[in-house]
């Protein structure tokens, strides 16, 4: 199995902030990897996919890079509705893992 | 758009099955550019991927659950469903149904979920 480690697990940040988020596969995943944000009490929501595709309806302050085995998730310009957990997911080859989530916190 | 919801015990003793029913609206379950996948979230901690059901009926499991997992679907109702058997405390978590669309130049992706199930495995 695939193993993804995010780091770091949380991360203190303030409104206008530009923030990175790394997630790291243990073996290349070329460019099969997953973004989702979390709020307390409701499901992820996808942000981001095939490490750089942003989804409908996400704003443009938030981008993703990376190919292979690393990976990063970058938010310009902290906005209060950001700060949510957030998830890495590999779709290379199942079981389609997750990262264990990083935190971004005021 | 698309919508779905869990459905199942909130409740279930150690040692037996869950069972949950994810029922889909705003679209087809039959379309078969998707796969319908479980996920699950211990409280406090990270997701896990569980499994998907295409609608040929192919299916891909999570080997950390050895065979104790079983996902179905029903096109009739337009609706997938998941069993979990031999559960133990470990297995508590908010379950989450979801659809996973496949491009075949992207890969693969969660893009609608379910609001999510807590179930309790007490006696």
């Amino acid at each position: 199995d695939i193993q993804m480690t995010q780091s770091p697990s949380s991360l203190p940040a303030s409104v206008g902030d530009r923030v990175t988020i790394t997630c790291r596969a243990s073996q290349s995943i070329r460019s099969y990897l997953n973004w989702y944000q979390q709020k307390p009490g409701k499901p992820p929501k996808l942000l981001i996919y095939a490490a750089s595709t942003l989804q409908s309806g996400v704003p443009s302050r938030v981008s993703g890079s990376g190919s292979g085995t690393d990976f990063t998730l970058t938010i310009s310009s902290l906005q209060p509705e950001d700060f949510a957990t957030y998830s890495c997911q590999q779709s290379y080859s199942p079981p389609y893992s997750f990262g264990q989530g990083t935190k971004l916190e005021i | 758009q698309v919508q779905l919801q869990e459905s199942g015990p909130g409740l279930v003793k150690p040692s037996q099955t869950l069972s949950l029913t994810c029922t889909v609206s705003g679209g087809s379950i039959s379309s078969g550019s998707y796969y319908w996948s479980w996920i699950r979230q211990p409280a406090g901690k990270g997701l896990s991927w569980i499994g998907r059901i295409h609608t040929s009926g192919s299916t891909n499991y999570n080997p950390s659950l050895n065979s104790r997992v079983t996902i179905s679907i029903d096109t009739s109702k337009n609706q997938f469903s998941l069993q979990l058997s031999s559960v133990t405390a470990a297995d508590t978590a908010v379950y989450y149904c979801a659809r996973e669309r496949l491009n075949i130049l992207t890969g693969y992706y969660l893009e609608y979920w379910g609001q999510g199930t807590l179930v309790t495995v007490s006696s």
